[in-house]
C-alpha cells in the first residue's frame, strides 16, 4: 500500500496555459475525490468519482475544469486558461465506499499561476 | 456559507500540557465529524473521528468529544508534544448524503513550545 500518489508536486505555469495533474489513489479504492486549497481555508470539495463514473461536481468547478478517471484507477484534473486565482494545492483522497468515514489524502500539487 | 468553523486560526501550548482545540458546525445533517492533521507541504492526514450517536471518542492521546446540542466539538491532545505541531483541521460529513465528501473548517495551527 503506497497510499494516494499526486504528480506533479509543484507547477508554476503561465496565465492562460493549460495543465493537468494526475492522482493514483490507493488501489482498488472505488471513490476518488479532488479538493483545492487556497491559503488560509480548508480544502474544498471539487468533485467524486465512484469507480469511472463522476457523480457530483462542486460550482466551485467551472467549465474551465474538467476531471476523468478512465477505467476507475487514477484520474487527471485538468484546468484549461488558468487564471491567478487558480494558484492553489490541490489534494486528492480516495477511500472505499462505505468503508469508514475517512478519506487518504495525497500530497497535493502546488500550482502557481503567474 | 461555512458550515464547519474553527474559530481560532492559531493555539499555543506548553509541552506536557494539554491541547484543546474546537470546532462548531451549523448543518444538522452532519453525522459524522473527524480530524485532519497537516503538516507543511503534506496531504492532510486523518487522525481521529467520532459518529454523532457518541458523545466521546478515545484514541491514545487524542480524545473527541461531541456536543450535539450546542453543535460544537472538540479535540484534547494530551499530554502535548512537540511532533503535534501542526495544523489541525476539523471536518464533517453526512453518510445521508451518500457521496461521504468531507467539508472542511479552516484549520487551527497548533504549536508546542518545548
Amino acid at each position: 500500500d503506497t497510499g494516494v500518489s499526486q504528480d506533479p508536486r509543484h507547477k508554476i505555469t503561465k496565465r492562460g496555459q493549460n495543465v493537468t495533474f494526475r492522482c493514483d489513489p490507493i488501489s482498488e479504492h472505488n471513490r476518488l475525490y479532488w479538493y483545492r486549497q487556497t491559503l488560509g481555508q480548508g480544502p474544498e470539495f471539487l468533485t467524486y468519482f465512484q469507480n469511472e463514473a463522476q457523480l457530483e461536481k462542486s460550482r466551485l468547478l467551472s467549465d474551465r475544469f474538467s476531471a476523468e478517471r478512465p477505467k476507475g484507477s487514477f484520474s487527471t484534473l485538468e484546468i484549461q486558461r488558468t487564471e491567478q486565482g487558480d494558484s492553489a494545492m490541490y489534494l486528492c483522497a480516495s477511500k472505499l465506499m462505505d468503508r469508514g468515514v475517512g478519506a487518504f489524502f495525497g500530497q497535493g500539487t502546488r500550482l502557481t499561476v503567474v | 456559507d461555512q458550515q464547519v468553523k474553527q474559530n481560532s486560526p492559531s493555539l499555543s501550548v506548553q509541552e506536557g500540557r494539554i491541547s484543546i482545540l474546537n470546532c462548531d458546525y451549523t448543518n444538522s445533517m452532519f453525522d459524522y465529524f473527524l480530524w485532519y492533521k497537516k503538516y507543511p507541504a503534506e496531504g492532510p492526514t486523518f487522525l481521529i473521528s467520532i459518529s454523532s450517536i457518541k458523545d466521546k471518542n478515545e484514541d491514545g492521546r487524542f480524545t473527541v468529544f461531541l456536543n450535539k446540542s450546542a453543535k460544537h466539538l472538540s479535540l484534547h491532545i494530551v499530554p502535548s508534544q512537540p511532533g503535534d505541531s501542526a495544523v489541525y483541521f476539523c471536518a464533517a460529513s453526512g453518510t445521508n448524503f451518500g457521496n461521504e465528501k468531507l467539508t472542511f473548517g479552516t484549520g487551527t495551527r497548533l504549536t508546542i513550545i518545548p
